[in-house]
């Protein structure tokens, strides 16, 4: 089955470590995102990849960093310059090459931070 | 700069009877819009989206949307509620950016959260 994998789905971390979310997809898809997710605020755009080699920052990318070094795999990096990381992170892949493509989510990623 | 508003953040109906979530949304070009539900802990699924095509969308799990650009509205109805259908729901706006084609962003709604009573 095809899909998006996230792991681990808790995840524990003391203040002031860095910390690596895992994303992996199988759908063949080109585009990748990060969101951050808390109660009440909807989902909030992190960093996008529209392409191997290439990302762009997204609304809230201050504290977080990505690679795209493979098409199937974006993982994300919580830094401990990160005001505020206890959150929910989702991880999705698109098509690229139109709008109109709906995007795919993984299961997410459960971080607290303390 | 597009924006969605859903209007309460908390809904509750009883099984059986109809679901209407709002949802409102803010763009100065015609948008792509889409509906996604997500459960306790897991991540979201797509309901439906519109795409320029039939304004009355209707997507999975008997659920369906009808896009009013003079209220530049987008809501989502159930005409019947099973207790399933308790959950998180999403409504999500991109604009086609010139062309149709490229990269749109994605912006979402803060989010209803759907009770169902029996």
């Amino acid at each position: 089955d095809g899909g998006i994998t996230q792991s681990p789905k808790y995840l524990f971390r003391k203040e002031g470590q860095n910390v690596t979310l895992s994303c992996e997809q199988n759908l063949n898809h080109d585009a990748m995102y990060w969101y951050r997710q808390d109660p009440g605020q909807g989902l909030r755009l992190i960093y996008y990849s529209q392409i191997v080699n290439d990302f762009q920052k997204g609304d809230i990318a201050e504290g977080y960093s990505v690679s795209r070094e493979k098409k199937e795999s974006f993982p994300l990096t919580v830094t401990s310059a990160q005001k505020n990381p206890t959150a929910f992170y989702l991880c999705a892949s698109s098509m690229s090459g139109g709008a109109f493509y709906e995007q795919y989510f993984g299961p997410g990623t459960r971080l607290t931070v303390t | 700069a597009q924006s969605v508003t859903q209007l309460g953040s908390h809904v509750s109906v009883s099984e059986g009877a109809l679901v209407l979530l709002r949802c409102n949304y803010s763009s100065s070009v015609p948008p792509y819009l889409f509906w996604y539900v997500q459960y306790p802990n897991q991540g979201l699924q797509l309901l439906l989206k519109y795409t320029s095509a039939a304004t009355l969308v209707k997507g999975i799990n008997g659920f369906e949307a009808e896009f009013k650009k003079s209220e530049t509205s987008f809501h989502l109805t159930k005409p019947s509620a099973h207790m399933s259908d308790a959950a998180e729901y999403f409504c999500a706006v991109k604009r086609a950016n010139a062309g149709g084609t490229s990269y749109g962003k994605l912006t979402f709604g803060q989010g209803t959260i759907l009770t169902v009573h029996p």
